[in-house]
C-alpha cells in the first residue's frame, strides 16, 4: 500500500515569514493529494488540493507543488498568521477510496 | 449546507463494553469512511462504504470491529470488548464520489 511521510513534525514561524510542509508518497500510481488543517480538537477541514495533471496549485496565501517524478508534494504558507497555527495533514490517494496521511506538521505561527 | 456529523463526541467506557459511533454523513454523499486518529498521528483507514456497500474493510483492526451502512445514510461504527488501545479520535467522513473527504467532529473514545 502508500507510505506517505511527512516533515517536519513541528514548524515554528514568525508571523508574516512564509512556512513550507513536505511530503513523500511512495505509490507512483497516486493521483490526488490533499491539504488538510485541524485545529485542536476540530475537525480536519481541507484546505487546498491538487491532481496529478497539473504541477502547481494557489489560492490567496496557500499554494501546493507536485513532482512527481520525484514522488513528493509540498505546502506552502506566505505571509503566515496566528490563525495559519494548527496541525497541517497531507494526504495520497489512487482512488479516492482511501486517504493515506501523513503523520502532520504542527505549525506555530508567533505574533 | 450542513456537514458530516458524529455523536457521542466523546466517550468513556470501561475495558470490555461494547461501544457504537454513529455518523451522519452530507445529504447525498455515496461514499462513506471511518478513520482512526491516535494522539499526535494523522488519521488511519479503518473501512469504505459505497451506498450501503461495504467495499473495503482491510483497515479493521481486529473482528471487535464492525461497521454498518443498512440504508446507504447514516453508519455506526461499533466495538466490541473495548481495550485500552481503542482509545483514539474516530472519525467519520463523506464524499459525493470521485472527490476529496470531507469529515465531521470525530468521536474521541477513551476506554478505561
Amino acid at each position: 500500500g502508500e507510505n506517505v511521510e511527512q516533515h517536519p513534525s513541528t514548524l515554528s514561524v514568525q508571523e508574516g515569514d512564509s512556512a513550507v510542509i513536505k511530503c513523500t508518497y511512495s505509490d507512483s500510481a497516486s493521483n490526488y493529494f490533499p491539504w488538510y488543517k485541524q485545529e485542536l480538537g476540530k475537525r480536519p477541514q481541507l484546505i487546498i488540493d491538487i491532481r496529478s495533471n497539473v504541477g502547481e496549485k494557489k489560492d490567496q496565501r496557500i499554494a501546493v507543488t507536485l513532482n512527481k517524478t520525484a514522488k513528493h508534494f509540498s505546502l506552502h504558507i506566505t505571509e503566515t498568521q496566528p490563525e495559519d497555527s494548527a496541525v497541517y495533514f497531507c494526504a495520497a490517494t489512487d482512488n479516492f477510496n482511501k486517504f493515506y496521511f501523513g503523520s502532520g506538521t504542527k505549525l506555530n505561527v508567533k505574533p | 449546507g450542513a456537514g458530516v456529523s458524529q455523536s457521542p463526541r466523546y466517550k468513556v467506557a470501561k475495558r470490555g463494553q461494547d461501544v457504537a459511533l454513529r455518523c451522519d454523513p452530507i445529504s447525498g454523499h455515496v461514499s462513506l469512511f471511518w478513520y482512526q486518529q491516535a494522539l499526535g498521528q494523522g488519521p488511519e483507514f479503518l473501512t469504505y462504504f459505497q451506498n450501503e456497500a461495504q467495499l473495503d474493510k482491510s483497515g479493521l483492526p481486529s473482528d471487535r470491529f464492525f461497521a454498518e451502512r443498512p440504508e446507504g445514510s447514516v453508519s455506526t461504527l461499533k466495538i466490541q470488548r473495548t481495550q485500552q488501545e481503542d482509545s483514539a479520535v474516530y472519525l467519520c467522513a463523506s464524499s459525493p464520489s470521485t472527490d476529496t473527504q470531507y469529515f465531521g467532529p470525530g468521536t474521541r473514545l477513551t476506554v478505561l
